[in-house]
């Protein structure tokens, strides 16, 4: 069984500062990691996606991933009150018969504080 | 607009009734999936397809069905065998599968 693990949280971060988001996964198969990002009665919504070992930056987001460690995290620069919500970490791998969907994390609840 | 459109936003369901809930996209995609929420809790999967006419049982398929008769829809119906059916249900599509996936805005069911 594939597993994807995140801290639940609440993770609470002053207004401006970086907010680090972690995220473990079991399946050393997986190949594709990303992030959503969903506020409270919402669906999710892709904010990065990421493939290879090391970082990819996209604005105030950086991605990073250590395969090797089987780690995932997520940065978040100069955090705003809007980017208060849940974050979920995905994974995606060829478990010998193609990819199977994506499996998530349960999710860390951020809240930036003002 | 390209995107996925999931109907009902909200459905209630009586004990002992099969419910259907739609989901189409424009988007020109494969894969579609189907994910159950619960409060507090991250997505897990229902259902899959990766092509017209084949789909794959996720983690939690038993009390579901779905279709894929055409690429822009997949359907998924919650039969009166899914004991607990009260979640957030959310569609998505994606390219392939294994890559990025886009959501539609969900369907929130409530057995009444």
């Amino acid at each position: 069984q594939k597993e994807v693990e995140q801290n639940s949280g609440p993770l609470s971060v002053p207004e401006g500062a970086i907010a680090s988001l972690n995220c473990t996964y079991s399946d050393r198969g997986s190949q594709s990691f990303f992030w959503y990002r969903q506020y409270s009665g919402k669906s999710p919504e892709l904010i990065m996606s990421i493939y290879s070992n090391g970082d990819k930056e996209d604005g105030r987001f950086t991605a990073q991933l250590n395969k090797a460690s089987q780690y995932v995290s997520l940065l978040i620069r100069d955090s705003q009150p809007s980017d208060s919500a849940t974050y979920l970490c995905a994974a995606s791998g060829d478990s010998g018969g193609g990819a199977d969907g994506l499996t998530f994390g349960k999710g860390t609840h951020l809240i930036i504080q003002p | 607009d390209g995107g996925i459109t999931q109907s009902p936003k909200y459905l209630f369901r009586k004990e002992g009734q099969n419910v259907t809930l739609s989901c189409e996209q424009n988007l020109n995609h494969d894969a579609m999936y189907w994910y159950r929420q619960d409060p507090g809790q991250g997505l897990r999967l229902i259902y899959y397809s990766q092509i017209v006419n084949d789909f794959q049982k996720g983690d939690i398929a038993e009390g579901y069905s779905v279709s894929r008769e055409k690429k822009e829809s997949f359907p998924l119906t919650v039969t009166s065998a899914q004991k607990n059916p009260t979640a957030f249900y959310l569609c998505a599509s994606s390219i392939a599968d294994g890559t990025e996936a886009f959501f539609g805005q969900g369907t929130r069911l409530t057995v009444v």
